[in-house]
Order: structure tokens, then C-alpha cells, then sequence
């Protein structure tokens, strides 16, 4: 059984750019969430794909946008990088939209410079 | 404001010590989780708690969930080096059951 896959690991990109990050879910698991963890914080949600439609948001600007694809994998978007998206963005998955826990990867690093 | 308070937000301790470090807030939730995360890594789920006073044991680490379901602790027994790391908690509300609420962890070190 495969865990959660995120790529690339580390990415440095300059301000006004676009990033996109990307994430292969654990076999079996339909819900794919996206988290940022800014240093020294804990994870905050940003959105959850649940069979290709996203079904919730937090509280993260419309530059910020996601796919879900057949095969449950994701992709997350930001759009105009600003030098505060500097982050560790987590891909996680799960069979149950997040009642009994998450499978995470390791995450991409993005430095906005 | 922080929904979930995590205390302490440090912790450095001798192997072999007892450590318990705490989790709470003034929401109510439907389940809370506690995950560990090491430098570089993303989290590890290591329990999950949904019923109020619930208790669950993992070799040396036990997890209480409050009767209120409001907070929960996490006691590690005679801790080891490599229970190293970033111990998170993480609640989902029954409205919002999509997204986690997480603390801002306790860091925890133990030394050899």
C-alpha cells in the first residue's frame, strides 16, 4: 500500500509567479485535503476535494485554487505569489472527509523570494 | 484567536521522564487527533479519539479525550529519544467535518 505522494519537495519561485504542486493519494482514499504550515504554526486547512468537487474552503484567497482527478490525485494552484505563501504545503488524504484522520506527505517546501 | 490551545509549547526533558501535554479549547468536537511530525516530514497520525472520556493506549503513550469533548492529553511514560518531535492536535467539528482545527503543537525534546 502506498502513502501519500508530493511533488517537487523544495521549489523557490519569485514573487508574482505561479506554482503549481501536486499529489498522488493513498490507494484507496477519495478525499484529498490541502494544508499550509507557515513556520513554527500549526497546519492550516486551505481546501478538500472530495470525488473531483471541492468541498470545503478555508480561509485562503481565490488565487489559490485545486483540481481533483479521476484517479483521486490533486493539484494545488496559487496564483501571484506573494513572499507570505512561503510555506510547507501538505497533501492529505483519507477515506472518511476527515472524521478519523488523515494520511499527510511529506510536503513541498515553497520559498517565495 | 487560536481555536486549539496547546501546552506547553516547548518541552526538553531527560530520557526516561514522564511528560503529559495538553490540548483544549471552548469548542465542542465530533473527533481530535494527535499527530507527529518530525523536521521535514509531514504529520503522523498517532490516535484517534471521538467519544467524551474515552482513553486509548499506544505501548508507552496514552490519549485522553474530555468528558465535554472539549480537550484532550497526551502522557508519554519513561520518554525516549525518539519520541523526538512535534506532537499535534487536531479536532474536526460535526458542521465542518471536512477540515481539521490544528494547534500550534508542543515541540518536544528528549535527551539522552
Amino acid at each position: 500500500e502506498t502513502g501519500v505522494t508530493q511533488s517537487p519537495t523544495h521549489l523557490i519561485k519569485t514573487r508574482g509567479q505561479q506554482v503549481t504542486l501536486r499529489c498522488s493519494s493513498q490507494s484507496g482514499h477519495n478525499t484529498v485535503s490541502w494544508y499550509q504550515q507557515a513556520l513554527g504554526q500549526g497546519p492550516q486547512f486551505i481546501f478538500q476535494y472530495y470525488r473531483e468537487e471541492e468541498n470545503g474552503r478555508g480561509n485562503f484567497p481565490p488565487r489559490f485554487s485545486g483540481l481533483q482527478f479521476p484517479n483521486y490525485s490533486s493539484e494545488l494552484n496559487v496564483n501571484a505569489l506573494e513572499l507570505d505563501d512561503s510555506a510547507l504545503y501538505l497533501c492529505a488524504s483519507s477515506s472518511d472527509r476527515a472524521h478519523y484522520g488523515y494520511t499527510f506527505g511529506s510536503g513541498t517546501r515553497l520559498t517565495v523570494v | 484567536t487560536q481555536l486549539l490551545e496547546q501546552s506547553p509549547q516547548f518541552l526538553s526533558i531527560q530520557e526516561g521522564e514522564n511528560l503529559t501535554v495538553y490540548c483544549n479549547s471552548s469548542s465542542v468536537f465530533s473527533s481530535l487527533q494527535w499527530y507527529r511530525q518530525e523536521p521535514g516530514e509531514g504529520p503522523v497520525l498517532l490516535v484517534t479519539v471521538v467519544t467524551g472520556g474515552e482513553v486509548k493506549k499506544l505501548k508507552r503513550l496514552t490519549f485522553q479525550f474530555g468528558d465535554a469533548r472539549k480537550d484532550s492529553s497526551l502522557h508519554i511514560t519513561a520518554a525516549q529519544p525518539g519520541d523526538t518531535g512535534l506532537y499535534l492536535c487536531a479536532g474536526a467539528r460535526g458542521g465542518s467535518n471536512y477540515k481539521l482545527t490544528f494547534g500550534k503543537g508542543t515541540l518536544l525534546t528528549v535527551n539522552p
